[in-house]
């Protein structure tokens, strides 16, 4: 597609629950990252990829996070047992390689109730 | 570990007047320095980034940003402000073979007619 994009744009869930983010970066990156965006925190580096594998996922807070990236294009950015403090927008990025522009989408705003 | 400061999280300026976002950061080697615009409810737009070179940068919208090495610095300006650019402003850096952007607190910058 033209840009990177993410769907929903928006989700509540239930505290407790499981949510599913979806990104699709644009043809023909290789790298893929996930950034939290809170008013707490600021933007927060989540995970890389490169291809399908995840060289660098520091970023993850706690392990009821989790991605995959599966032909080296879509990622999925899973939160299981949702919380309150997981209540962010999540964006994703791509770029074509690393350390060069890296393009983002408009987000996906989670909000847990 | 790398880290940005941005000097003051608001920042206000009459239309016509010279726009001035200040950045800090700390990194034990060379690094490539971004500076983000976030309008409301949408992604990071990169504005302009330095990597190496010439020290001076223009980026899209008329702005510029200047890195000095012996500062620690790379300031964003613009000559003179629109109404348009009222937005959200974010500086990152990130280190050649390190692929993750480390981000700044974010400047909100105010135009006044």
């Amino acid at each position: 597609g033209a840009g990177v994009s993410q769907s929903p744009s928006n989700k509540v869930t239930e505290k407790g629950k499981d949510v599913e983010l979806r990104c699709d970066p644009i043809s023909g990156h290789t790298a893929l990252y996930w950034y939290r965006q809170s008013l707490g925190q600021g933007l927060e580096f989540l995970i890389y990829f490169q291809g399908n594998s995840a060289p660098d996922k520091s970023g993850l807070p706690s392990d009821r996070f989790s991605a995959e990236r599966t032909g080296g294009s879509v990622s999925t950015l899973t939160i299981q047992r949702t919380q309150q403090e997981d209540s962010a927008v999540y964006l994703c990025a791509s770029s074509y390689r690393g350390n060069t522009e890296a393009f983002f989408g408009q987000g996906t705003r989670l909000t847990v109730v | 570990a790398q880290s940005v400061t941005q000097l003051g999280s608001h920042v206000s300026v009459s239309e016509g007047a010279l726009v001035l976002l200040r950045c800090n950061y700390s990194s034990s080697v060379p690094p490539y320095l971004f500076w983000y615009v976030q309008y409301p409810n949408q992604g990071l737009q990169l504005l302009l980034k330095y990597t190496t070179g010439a020290t001076l940068v223009k980026g899209i919208n008329g702005f510029e940003a200047e890195f000095k090495k012996s500062e620690t610095s790379f300031h964003l300006t613009k000559p003179s402000a629109h109404m348009s650019d009222a937005a959200e402003y974010f500086c990152a850096v990130s280190e050649w073979g390190a692929q993750k952007l480390v981000f700044g607190q974010g400047t909100r910058l105010t135009i006044n007619p």
